[in-house]
């Protein structure tokens, strides 16, 4: 499976927009690009998912390098309830989801 | 509404001891899978089901054992042969197992399991 590689924490401002990188440079040309958050002692929540084109959706927008080889997920304005884990995952033809550690968001007031 | 359910939301195993983890949903998904997560860690794939009656190992199915007797329902059993149970576990769904990757998963609120 294609490994994705996430930083592991970011902070931002609430009211600001955060962009959370991932970089997937062995990802093949079926892989879907899919996002989950996690909030603090819950289950992952689906953020967002795309192939090629950029995503919107009422949660985040998703924006895809043209090589595919990186992806950015971007909350256009930052709220206390987005402080949580985000993971970026490549997903094929697999059944399940191969989370990474992901990326630690912190939103200060 | 529609979800998924897991009771309890913490259990806790003596030593040597089985213990059931619940898992329902009333989304009508034909897949079933179960994952633990460590602190501070992502999660891993205990088992999935992709059709009543049939189940897969995912990557630590050692100590672990489930059934898929109806649509809904995806029991996870923690048996005494799994040596260090205590984790957060949690219970997705999605419409098929299948298909090109584009499904999304839906998670329950997940169980702690805790060791005493």
């Amino acid at each position: 499976d294609a490994k994705t590689t996430q930083p592991n924490s970011m902070e931002s401002n609430e009211e600001e927009p955060v962009h959370l990188p991932c970089n997937h440079s062995t990802i093949s040309g079926t892989d879907y690009i899919h996002w989950y958050r996690q909030l603090p002692s819950q289950g992952p929540e689906y953020v967002i998912h795309g192939l090629t084109s950029n995503v919107n959706n009422r949660m985040a927008s998703l924006a895809i390098a043209e090589d595919r080889k990186s992806s950015t997920l971007i909350l256009h304005r930052a709220t206390l309830r987005d402080a949580a884990v985000y993971y970026c995952i490549l997903r094929a033809h697999r059944t399940a989801l191969i989370f990474g550690k992901g990326t630690t968001l912190s939103v200060s007031s | 509404d529609g979800g998924i359910t897991q009771s309890p939301k913490y259990l806790f195993r003596k030593e040597g001891q089985n213990v059931t983890l619940s898992c329902e949903q009333n989304l009508n998904h034909d897949a079933m899978y179960w994952y633990r997560q460590d602190p501070g860690q992502g999660l891993r794939l205990i088992y999935y089901s992709q059709i009543v009656n049939d189940f897969q190992k995912g990557d630590i199915a050692e100590g672990y054992s489930v059934s898929r007797e109806k649509k809904e329902s995806f029991p996870l059993t923690v048996t005494s042969a799994q040596k260090n149970p205590t984790a957060f576990y949690l219970c997705a769904s999605s419409i098929s197992a299948g298909g090109k990757g584009q499904e999304t998963q839906y998670f329950g609120p997940g169980t702690r399991l805790l060791v005493l």
